[in-house]
């Protein structure tokens, strides 16, 4: 089963307002990282928060993590229609020694409309 | 330094046929791990490769096989394809730090027929 399964599946707001998507996961992670992905391409690293840290901000991104709850949330501020685009949450689950893998969700599919 | 390059970009094969995509990591990056993405899985993770030595594999049949190279690039082979396996298959590179923080590929688009 997907461990980062995110909430909404989908997301359609107006140029200037907020997003906010939120991640669930299911085990213990060593950190979670959130990524986007324009239509049909790869995928674009966005910014990583590690288990030991609450909050973490960049440019118009703010991520929370709360490892009690195994959840996660991306906080997009004064969206624009360049924000539109699917984002994916992905934590780092460990699987031996120091090994680990991400292990995406289906992600949350934003529409920006200007 | 370049980024993560996949080729082909696009491809069209029918039902038994097979396909071997090829992924160049960026230069200095030496695990390699391919996922196949589709609107109804999501992202799938199906193996990492580090010095010409599979890491890790997921859930998919024996037809999906990989292997990598001692300049690190890789290349990912499915036999006996079915009409499931078209999708989009994405590439990603890392630097095997505690981070794990992947680059990825612009993906090869596989249709079967």
């Amino acid at each position: 089963s997907q461990q980062g399964e995110e909430d909404p599946q989908a997301l359609s707001i107006q140029e200037g307002e907020n997003a906010t998507m939120n991640c669930s996961y299911k085990t213990s992670i060593n950190n979670l990282q959130w990524y986007r992905q324009n239509s049909g391409r790869g995928l674009v690293h966005l910014i990583l928060i590690r288990s030991n840290e609450r909050e973490k901000h960049s440019g118009r991104l703010r991520v929370t993590l709360d490892t009690s709850k195994k959840s996660s949330s991306l906080l997009i501020t004064a969206s624009r229609a360049a924000d539109t685009a699917s984002y994916f949450c992905a934590p780092l689950i460990y699987y031996g020694g120091s090994q680990g893998n991400l292990i995406f969700g289906k992600g949350t599919k934003l529409s920006v409309k200007p | 330094k370049a980024g993560v390059t996949q080729t082909p970009r696009y491809l069209i094969k029918t039902r038994g046929q097979q396909v071997t995509l090829s992924c160049s990591p960026i230069s200095g990056h030496r695990s390699v791990s391919w996922y196949q993405q589709t609107p109804g899985q999501g992202l799938q993770f199906l193996f990492e490769y580090f010095s010409e030595t599979q890491r890790n594999k997921g859930n998919f049949p024996g037809r999906f096989s990989g292997r990598q190279f001692s300049n690190s690039r890789s290349e990912m082979n499915v036999s006996t394809l079915e009409l499931g396996d078209s999708a989009l298959y994405l590439c990603a590179s890392r630097l095997l730090d505690r981070d794990n923080e992947q680059f990825f590929g612009p993906g090869t688009r596989l249709t079967v027929l």
